[in-house]
């Protein structure tokens, strides 16, 4: 595809259920990031990819979050038990660096919204 | 102490004018720096990356990197009412892990 995807656009789950989350990344980007944005508020990193690898997990905030990425391509972001304070727009960023340059571009984003 | 300080604004500046946005970080070993703007709605887009001091220009930005003084800037010449968004500033260290500010809102007046 052209840009990074992120499916779905919109969720909307109870508290207590488990969610998955998923970015298609732009073709080639060896780098993947998730991140989310509450409200208002800034962009929190989560978790970053390079190829099928997550080097630092620390960014996620709690153990009901994990992560993984497939193949190099594919990411899932998983929210296990629910909980309203997880509502926000979950935003997938894939990136290439080389020779100094980096691209980068963020998917349309996964609204979330925990009832 | 926040990781990255940004001034939330509003910022404004009269179309033509330059408009400079300030960021400051706390952790001396920071590798890279990006800038990003966030139309409201949307995500946000890269639109400056930098790693060396100095100064790196793109078409009417420029980001001005300063470690000794641990901030970034960044300055937009010729500033249009299409560049009213919000700015965020993002910092990452030898991790990856990338650590952001607020952002800064930014309204150029026609």
């Amino acid at each position: 595809g052209a840009g990074v995807s992120q499916s779905p656009s919109n969720k909307v789950t109870e508290k207590g259920k488990d969610v998955e989350l998923r970015c298609d990344p732009i073709s080639g980007h060896t780098a993947l990031y998730w991140y989310r944005q509450s409200l208002g508020q800034g962009l929190e990193f989560l978790i970053y990819f390079q190829g099928n690898s997550a080097p630092d997990k620390s960014g996620l905030p709690s153990d009901r979050f994990s992560a993984e990425r497939t193949g190099g391509s594919v990411s899932t972001l998983t929210i296990q038990r629910t909980q309203q304070e997880d509502s926000a727009v979950y935003l997938c960023a894939s990136s290439l660096r080389w020779g100094g340059q980096e691209t980068q571009y963020f998917g349309p984003g996964t609204r979330l919204l925990v009832l | 102490q926040k990781e990255v300080e940004q001034n939330s604004g509003p910022l404004s500046v009269p179309e033509g004018a330059i408009a400079s946005l300030n960021c400051t970080y706390s952790d001396r070993g920071s590798q890279s720096f990006f800038w990003y703007r966030q139309y409201s709605g949307k995500s946000p887009e890269l639109i400056m990356f930098i790693y060396s001091n100095g100064d790196k220009e793109d078409g009417r930005f420029t980001a001005q990197l300063n470690k000794a003084s641990q901030y970034v800037s960044l300055l937009i010449r010729d500033s249009q009412p299409s560049d009213s968004a919000t700015y965020l500033c993002a910092v990452t260290n030898t991790g990856n892990q990338f650590y952001f500010g607020t952002g800064t809102s930014l309204t150029v007046i026609p």
